[in-house]
């Protein structure tokens, strides 16, 4: 079964722009999360898509956002983009992740974003 | 907010020595899942071993298990018969078994160097 696949791999942006992720969950997985990696701040939680629905969201300005396809696909978008959003975005894909259950998370290569 | 402390910054192990990794937690939650994900230099996270906090038994996957004190809030991590394979950033995460929230929360993480 293929793993979690994130497109592109690395992107180079200057500040005011905005930029688009893309994940493609293990198929069958209905549920994906997305996380900031930064040296200064470690792993954040960004948000978490669930058929179609964003069901959790961590603390992050509005210039952030995504959304889910009915194919659980998934895309992130950072608008008017910061300096401080340089960093490596990784997203993990999940069966449920609903409550009570053992769910395992299963990340991406992750997309190296650089913004100049 | 749930939060994990990784103490070790960094530790070193020689070749087919055996190391154990800190980690610790802070909850209200009776119940929970624990995770140990690792990152080589490829950036990928990979899942090490999990393990339910309603199990009393200690997770076990080959080479690594773990010693969960649920009371003493610690989840470490033993990798025996080290590797070269096995240098990397290791992770330490928590999950609430909330309904909607299937993010995890990451230490700082631990690098591991392997000396041969």
């Amino acid at each position: 079964k293929a793993g979690v696949t994130q497109t592109p791999r690395y992107l180079i942006k200057t500040r005011g722009q905005q930029v688009t992720l893309s994940c493609s969950p293990i198929s069958g997985h209905r549920s994906v999360s997305w996380y900031q990696q930064t040296p200064g701040q470690g792993l954040q939680f960004l948000f978490e898509y669930f058929s179609e629905t964003q069901r959790n969201k961590g603390n992050f300005p509005g210039r952030f956002s995504g959304r889910q396809f009915s194919n659980s696909r998934s895309e992130m978008n950072v608008s008017t983009l910061e300096l401080g959003d340089s960093a490596l975005y990784l997203c993990a894909s999940s069966l449920r992740g609903a409550g009570r259950t053992a769910d395992t998370q299963y990340f991406g290569p992750g997309t190296r974003l650089t913004v100049l | 907010a749930q939060t994990v402390t990784q103490s070790q910054p960094e530790m070193s192990v020689q070749e087919a020595e055996t190391v154990t990794l800190s980690c610790t937690y802070d909850t209200s939650e009776s119940d929970y899942y624990l995770f140990w994900y690792k990152q080589p230099p490829s950036r990928q996270m990979i899942l090490v071993i999990r393990q339910e906090a309603y199990k009393q038994q200690n997770a076990t996957e080959n080479r690594f298990s773990v010693n969960f004190q649920k009371a003493a809030k610690s989840f470490s991590l033993k990798i025996s018969d080290s590797q070269l394979g096995d240098a990397a950033m290791y992770f330490c995460a928590y999950r609430s078994p909330q309904t909607g929230a299937n993010n995890l929360f990451f230490g700082t993480g631990t690098r591991l160097t392997v000396i041969p």
